[in-house]
């Protein structure tokens, strides 16, 4: 069956300093979904990526679709404390586009 | 104000009884979901409804139950059957039930069972 595997599991830095996840599949995605999770809140949505090789940016964080589109990857520029959380991917599952899977997320920490 | 509720936000239980946590959306969303999450953990799909009146199991329906009698409603009933049953809950819609289509989600509900 397919397989999900977001890297690193958990990651702590200093404030200032640059972070980024990554979400890999065993198979070919149509899409993938970025979501962040804040301590004790629940999951809100940031981006959705569809095409190969796609570049989105929101402010500080960078999203990117791998050409092969079986990777993504999450990078923070110069991480505020604003940036603790948990960011999970989420997507579709094996040739289902309809029922979706999520990655068990990455947990950032800052130190002030 | 549009969005998705849960209550309560806090809910505890003695093991042994039935609990149904209320899920309530006014987005006109067709697609609903519930989802547990245990520390430190992702999420895992419980049960999920593509229309009203219509639901499928998720990969960790045993134990669990629910309705979708009202296209805003879809309640979750954890049964004593759920040998494990302390968690966060959360419940999330989507105006369709796609891999394209975003997921809101609601602020969620703690069970612990004592």
């Amino acid at each position: 069956g397919q397989q999900v595997m977001q890297i690193p599991q958990y990651q702590h830095v200093q404030e200032g300093e640059d972070f980024t996840t990554y979400c890999n599949s065993s198979t070919t995605l149509s899409n993938i979904q970025w979501y962040k999770q804040r301590p004790g809140g629940h999951p809100v949505f940031l981006i959705q990526l569809v095409k190969s090789g796609e570049v989105k940016k929101q402010k500080r964080l960078t999203f990117q679709f791998g050409e092969a589109k079986k990777n993504s990857s999450l990078h923070i520029t110069a991480t505020q404390t604003t940036d603790v959380g948990t960011y999970f991917c989420e997507l579709p599952e094996g040739g289902n586009n309809r029922k979706l899977i999520w990655g068990l997320g990455t947990s950032l920490a800052v130190n002030p | 104000d549009g969005g998705i509720t849960q209550s309560p936000k806090y809910l505890f239980r003695k093991e042994g009884q039935n609990v149904t946590l209320s899920c309530e959306q006014n987005l006109n969303h067709d697609a609903m979901y519930w989802y547990r999450q245990d520390p430190g953990q992702g999420l895992r799909l419980i049960y999920y409804s593509q229309i009203v009146n219509d639901f499928q199991k998720g990969d960790i329906a045993e134990g669990y139950s629910v309705s979708r009698e009202k296209k805003e409603s879809f309640p979750l009933t954890v049964t004593s059957a759920q040998k494990n049953p302390t968690a966060f809950y959360l419940c999330a819609s989507s105006a369709r039930f796609t891999s394209t289509d975003t997921q809101y989600f609601g602020p969620g509900t703690r069970l612990t069972v004592l």
